[in-house]
C-alpha cells in the first residue's frame, strides 16, 4: 500500500529480551518519527530522522533504546533488555516537506508491544 | 518548551449536535503550527486540521473547523453535525519554530450517541 508500514503489528516477549521494530515509510517521505502511546495516553516524542541530518534523539528514554534509519527509508526501533514499563504501542510517521501542511505525519498502525 | 494541555479527559455529544474538544497551548516561538488527529478504536492516527500561527483565518475542512484564540493560547476543535463514527479520541499536537517534533496533548475521548 502507499501509507506508513509497520512490523510486526504485535509482539509479546520476555522482561530482558531484545526486540526490533520496523518501519516502512511513504515512499519519497523524507522525514521520520518514532512515538511511544502507553495505555490510555498522549505520544511520546522517541526519535527524529530527516534526511541526511544527524538524527534527533532527544526523546530516547534510555540507552536501551536505539533506531536506525537505512538508506533513508525504512528504520528499525531496537529495545535492548526489555522492561514491562516497554510495553506500550510504538508508532511510526512519515512525513514529507512538498505536504500540503506543513509538518503534517502520516502515521503507520503501530506495533504494540507487551513485555511479561 | 512547548507543551499541549487537554483538560477534557473524555465528552459526550448527541447524535448531530456540535462539540467543542478543548486546547491550550504553550510556546514562546512566534511561529508555530497548530494539529488534530483523530484516533479510533483501531488505533490508527488520522490527520484532521492545521493551524498555523500566522494564518488569518480560522481552519476549516469539512465539518472539523479550528476555534484559534492567539491571545488566549486556545485551539479549540469544532465538530458540527457530529456522527456516531466521530466516536474516538482526539489529540491536539504543536510544532514551533524549527523544532522537529510534533508535541501532543493527552487527548479527549469523545463518544457520540443516539
Amino acid at each position: 500500500g502507499a501509507g506508513v508500514s509497520q512490523s510486526p503489528s504485535n509482539k509479546v516477549t520476555e522482561k530482558g529480551k531484545d526486540v526490533e521494530l520496523r518501519c516502512d515509510p511513504i515512499s519519497g517521505h523524507t522525514a521520520l518519527y518514532w512515538y511511544r502511546q502507553s495505555l490510555g495516553q498522549g505520544l511520546e516524542f522517541l526519535i527524529y530522522f530527516q534526511g541526511n541530518s544527524a538524527p534527533d534523539k532527544s526523546g530516547l528514554p534510555s540507552d536501551r533504546f536505539s533506531a536506525e534509519r537505512t538508506g533513508g527509508s525504512v528504520s528499525t526501533l531496537t529495545i535492548q533488555r526489555t522492561q514491562q514499563e516497554d510495553s506500550a504501542v510504538y508508532l511510526c510517521a512519515s512525513s514529507s516537506r512538498q505536504g500540503r501542511v506543513t509538518g503534517e505525519l502520516f502515521f503507520g498502525e503501530g506495533s504494540r508491544l507487551t513485555v511479561l | 518548551a512547548q507543551k499541549i494541555t487537554q483538560t477534557q479527559p473524555g465528552m459526550f455529544v448527541q447524535e448531530k449536535e456540535a462539540v467543542t474538544l478543548d486546547c491550550t497551548y504553550d510556546t514562546s516561538d512566534p511561529s508555530y503550527g497548530l494539529f488534530w488527529y483523530k484516533q479510533p478504536s483501531s488505533g490508527e492516527m488520522i490527520f484532521l486540521i492545521y493551524q498555523g500561527s500566522y494564518d488569518q483565518q480560522n481552519a476549516t475542512e469539512g465539518r472539523y473547523s479550528l476555534n484559534f484564540q492567539k491571545a488566549r493560547k486556545s485551539a479549540n476543535l469544532v465538530i458540527s453535525a457530529s456522527q456516531l463514527g466521530d466516536s474516538a479520541m482526539y489529540f491536539c499536537a504543536m510544532k514551533a519554530g524549527t523544532a522537529s517534533k510534533l508535541t501532543f496533548g493527552t487527548g479527549t475521548r469523545l463518544q457520540v450517541t443516539l
